[in-house]
């Protein structure tokens, strides 16, 4: 089955700065690979998606890259702020039925003011 | 529209007992998928049913069991609870499982206790 590893396991920045989250994954079939944010206390929610037929998307301050042939893929996020700080999830899935979204073991953003 | 509802929010169960949780997903949603989530283990992925039917299964023993309704309400048990067992429970619905629909809204969780 497919294995997600997310890196690092915490990352701090000073406010302003960029932060950028690496995941592997070791399916070669996903095609589909969500964000996910979880501030302290509440449930995760979207960011941000991408599929394997484009190599980049951008949302305002967030942009997450994918490198289908190193089966790699990253979040960016530029001029961080406070709000910010929370654990951020990647994830891949696969096609068809039978394919489950696995996700990464998540990553603990800390920007400091 | 009201988000994704699960029941109880907080559970506290001894070694031995079995127990219940449920989730409603919003109006529409017709996959629902349950994750376990524990410091430092993230989102271990359980179990995923679309239209009554379990799609896929993680890696966790029998004891893991679910089910989904006809009104796409889901409920999972947990049998003879061990302490290991104590964690978040997560429960996500989505239009669909796969394609466009992706995307999936989480429910607050219920915090399972096992003493």
């Amino acid at each position: 089955g497919e294995n997600v590893e997310q890196h690092p396991s915490t990352l701090s920045v000073q406010e302003g700065d960029s932060a950028v989250i690496k995941c592997t994954y070791s399916d070669s079939a996903s095609n589909y690979f969500p964000w996910y944010k979880q501030e302290l206390g509440k449930r995760p929610q979207l960011i941000i998606d991408i599929r394997s037929n484009v190599g980049e998307k951008k949302d305002q301050r967030i942009a997450v890259t994918l490198n289908k042939t190193a089966k790699h893929f990253s979040l960016h996020i530029t001029e961080t702020q406070p709000e910010d700080s929370a654990v951020y999830f990647c994830a891949a899935k696969g096609t068809g039925a039978g394919n489950m979204l696995t996700f990464g073991g998540g990553t603990r953003l800390m920007v400091k003011p | 529209k009201a988000g994704v509802t699960q029941t109880p929010r907080y559970l506290i169960k001894t070694r031995g007992q079995q127990v219940t949780l449920s989730c409603s997903p919003i109006s529409g949603h017709r996959s629902v998928s349950w994750y376990q989530q524990t410091p430092g283990q993230g989102l271990q992925f359980l179990f995923e049913y679309f239209s009554e039917t379990q799609r896929n299964k993680g890696n966790f023993p029998g004891r893991f069991s679910g089910r989904q309704f006809s009104n796409s309400r889901s409920e999972m048990n947990v049998s003879t609870l061990e302490l290991g067992d104590s964690a978040l429970y997560l429960c996500a619905s989505s239009l669909a499982p796969t394609g466009q629909n992706e995307k999936l809204f989480f429910g607050s969780g219920t915090q399972l206790s096992v003493l």
